[in-house]
């Protein structure tokens, strides 16, 4: 079965620094990897996705992440964190056996203090 | 424009209620999906459509009836509503079914179902 983890429930960062939320992921095959992101009620956005080619994956609002396969991780990035990402982060992953599903990790909510 | 669009936002309502969330997508995708998020955050996929197929139906309920006039709505109707429905509903909507390349899904912005 495929699956992700997200091992920290909460990361708090101070704005300007760099910030890390980190994600782990088992599959049978090859890996489809996402980001999003919600704020307080609110749907989830969309940050980006790893599909295959560059281990470093570039999105939105200044958001990358790296993909390593050796270690199975999507670990989310940001150089500079600002006060306005604070939200709770899903990674997730395409489980290629039920479709176009995507089945989520448990969630991390990043605190970004001024 | 709103991409993807549910109604309503919140619905408080007695158990042993049916009712039924509204969603609509004006991206012209293909397949549309509903996720339930718990109380603790957690999400889940109820189901899925792909051209008004039923392409996925994970361990839900038969209470739990998702419904596509065609491909730009996809309503979820639920009989006899338990206590433990309470939740938030997610819509989404993403191109391509089950070939493809895997695009990503937009949301809505959630029904807070509450039972009483």
């Amino acid at each position: 079965a495929q699956s992700v983890a997200q091992p920290e429930d909460q990361v708090n960062v101070a704005e300007g620094n760099p910030l890390t939320v980190k994600c782990t992921y088992s599959v049978s095959g090859n890996p489809y990897l996402f980001w999003y992101v919600q704020y307080p009620n609110r749907g989830l956005q969309f940050l980006l996705k790893y599909i295959t080619g560059d281990n470093l994956v570039k999105g939105s609002y200044g958001f990358e992440a790296e993909f390593n396969k050796s270690q199975t991780s999507f670990h989310l990035k940001k150089p500079s964190a600002l006060v306005s990402d604070s939200a709770l982060y899903f990674c997730a992953v395409r489980d290629a056996q039920a479709g176009t599903a995507l089945i989520f990790g448990k969630g991390t909510t990043l605190s970004v203090s001024s | 424009d709103t991409a993807v669009s549910q109604t309503p936002k919140y619905l408080v309502t007695q158990m042993g209620n049916d009712k039924s969330i509204k969603c609509e997508q004006n991206l012209g995708h293909d397949t549309m999906y509903w996720y339930k998020q718990d109380s603790k955050k957690f999400l889940k996929i109820m189901f899925s459509y792909n051209n008004k197929e039923l392409i996925i139906n994970e361990t839900v309920p038969n209470r739990f009836s998702p419904k596509s006039p065609d491909k730009a709505h996809l309503n979820l109707h639920i009989n006899s509503l338990e206590l433990g429905d309470s939740a938030v509903y997610f819509c989404a909507s993403s191109q391509a079914g089950t070939s493809g390349a895997p695009y990503e899904q937009y949301f809505g912005p959630g029904t807070r179902l509450t039972v009483t």
